[in-house]
């Protein structure tokens, strides 16, 4: 069974740092491009980033181009977000999602909160 | 950068109706657009990939078509635990984008 699970939200500064963890299990984690999306309280689902099986390739929603970084760790089956010059726009639950093929959010974690604010 | 566009914002039907979404695209992304459903507190998922393709294990009732900038998402008898917030999703040119959402409940 897939399994996606984040860490590492909380509250923080604007202007603050957080890295965020998914660590997943049940597929083979280094086969799959996996992704970042996220959605603030009461809003809609937003892209915020994809990594491909092998770090390859790298994209950023233009939101949060130049602040945010993906990684991943094939060995530890896990991917990893880490948010740099928070803003309190970017408060929202962040969820991991796998791509079993380009474009498509086929499994997701339960999210994990991140609030900015002062 | 694409935008969606989703009608209508929500609806409210009866158990057993046919249930209609459209999801509009501001430019041709061929039929590169996925269908998700999103209950209170919890994650989406899933529902109908590249317009008309059906998740494993999605209830048939669940269908969708369309290409180029329109598309269509159906529930032909809708069912209480159908009530949710749906949302379509473009990936065309390295660009993911998500509509609105459609928030369905029972009338």
């Amino acid at each position: 069974e897939v399994q996606l699970v984040e860490s590492g939200g909380g509250l923080v500064k604007p202007g603050g740092s957080l890295r965020l963890s998914c660590a997943a299990s049940g597929f083979t984690f280094s086969s799959y491009s996996m992704n970042w999306v996220r959605q603030a309280p009461g809003k809609g689902l937003e892209w915020v980033s994809s990594i491909s099986s092998s770090s390859s390739y790298i994209y950023y929603a233009d939101s949060v181009k130049g602040r945010f970084t993906i990684s991943r760790d094939n060995a530890k089956n896990s991917l990893y977000l880490q948010m740099n010059s928070l803003r309190a726009e970017d408060t929202a639950v962040y969820y991991c999602a796998q791509s079993r093929t380009y474009g498509d959010y086929d499994y997701w974690g339960q999210g994990t909160l991140v609030t900015v604010s002062s | 950068d694409i935008q969606m566009t989703q009608s209508p914002s929500s609806l409210s039907a009866s158990v057993g109706d046919r249930v209609t979404i459209t999801c509009q695209a501001s430019q041709d992304i061929s039929n590169y657009l996925n269908w998700y459903q999103q209950k209170p507190g919890k994650a989406p998922k899933l529902l109908i990939y590249d317009a008309s393709n059906l998740e494993t294990g999605v209830p048939s009732r669940f269908s969708g078509s369309g290409s180029g900038t329109d598309f269509t998402f159906t529930i032909s008898s809708l069912q209480p635990e159908d009530i949710a917030t749906y949302y379509c999703q473009q990936y065309d040119n390295l660009s993911f984008t998500f509509g609105p959402g459609t928030k369905v409940d029972i009338k």
